[in-house]
């Protein structure tokens, strides 16, 4: 099953704007991460951030984590059209469990 | 470094028929993961490799799909017999990590069932 879901579905923003998409997930997690994908490409690591961890920078993008509500977001700023893709949240367990992703939000992003 | 390598990047074939893909992980990752993407949804876990041996492979439709990784470094995924539900994206991934880290992925091979 999935165990992240993103929100919005799609977005389609102006060039310049910032862009935030929204995760929930249900059950505890050792880390959270996040994924873009380019159409027809693989997905790329974008961000990862820990369940001891509230914010993390990366360049444009910040991550923040409540883990009391078990959610996180992906704030990418000044977004340019190389940004259009879908993001894809991750959640990491401990041990050897491994990712399951959501179904991710497709950022439109129009120059 | 290279990435992770995949090959074909397309196939189309016919129902009930057997198709097979093979991945090549950055070298050195001893985990290696096969996900089936369907179009407009997350990739979702079919397999993962610890070295040459399963570590979790309790969403693979065994009756039909089959993946190896015989020395621990390549792997195969096969098909057979193939159904229209199959067509996807299957996505390869490595990792230096089995523990929740980053993953690597490759390019994908797109699977068309006709």
């Amino acid at each position: 099953s999935q165990q992240g879901e993103e929100d919005p579905q799609a977005l389609s923003i102006q060039e310049g704007e910032n862009a935030t998409m929204n995760c929930s997930y249900k059950t505890s997690i050792n880390n959270l991460q996040w994924y873009r994908q380019n159409s027809g490409r693989g997905l790329v690591h974008l961000i990862l951030i820990r369940s001891n961890e509230r914010e993390k920078h990366s360049g444009r993008l910040r991550v923040t984590l409540d883990t009391s509500k078990k959610s996180s977001s992906l704030l990418i700023t000044a977004s340019r059209a190389a940004d259009t893709a879908s993001y894809f949240c991750a959640t990491g367990f401990s041990g050897n469990t491994p990712l399951v992703f959501g179904k991710g939000t497709r950022l439109s992003v129009i120059a | 470094e290279a990435g992770v390598a995949q090959s074909p990047r397309y196939k189309i074939i016919e129902k009930r028929q057997s198709v097979a893909f093979w991945c090549n992980p950055i070298s050195g990752h001893a985990t290696l993961y096969w996900y089936q993407q369907i179009l407009g949804q997350g990739p979702k876990l079919l397999i993962q490799f610890q070295n040459n041996g399963v570590v979790d492979d309790s969403q693979l439709p065994k009756d039909r799909f089959s993946a190896e990784r015989l020395k621990g470094v390549d792997s195969t995924l096969k098909i057979q017999p193939a159904k229209l539900e199959d067509s996807a994206v299957y996505l390869c991934a490595s990792s230096s990590t089995g523990v929740a880290g980053e993953l690597f992925f490759g390019e994908g091979s797109r699977l068309t069932v006709l």
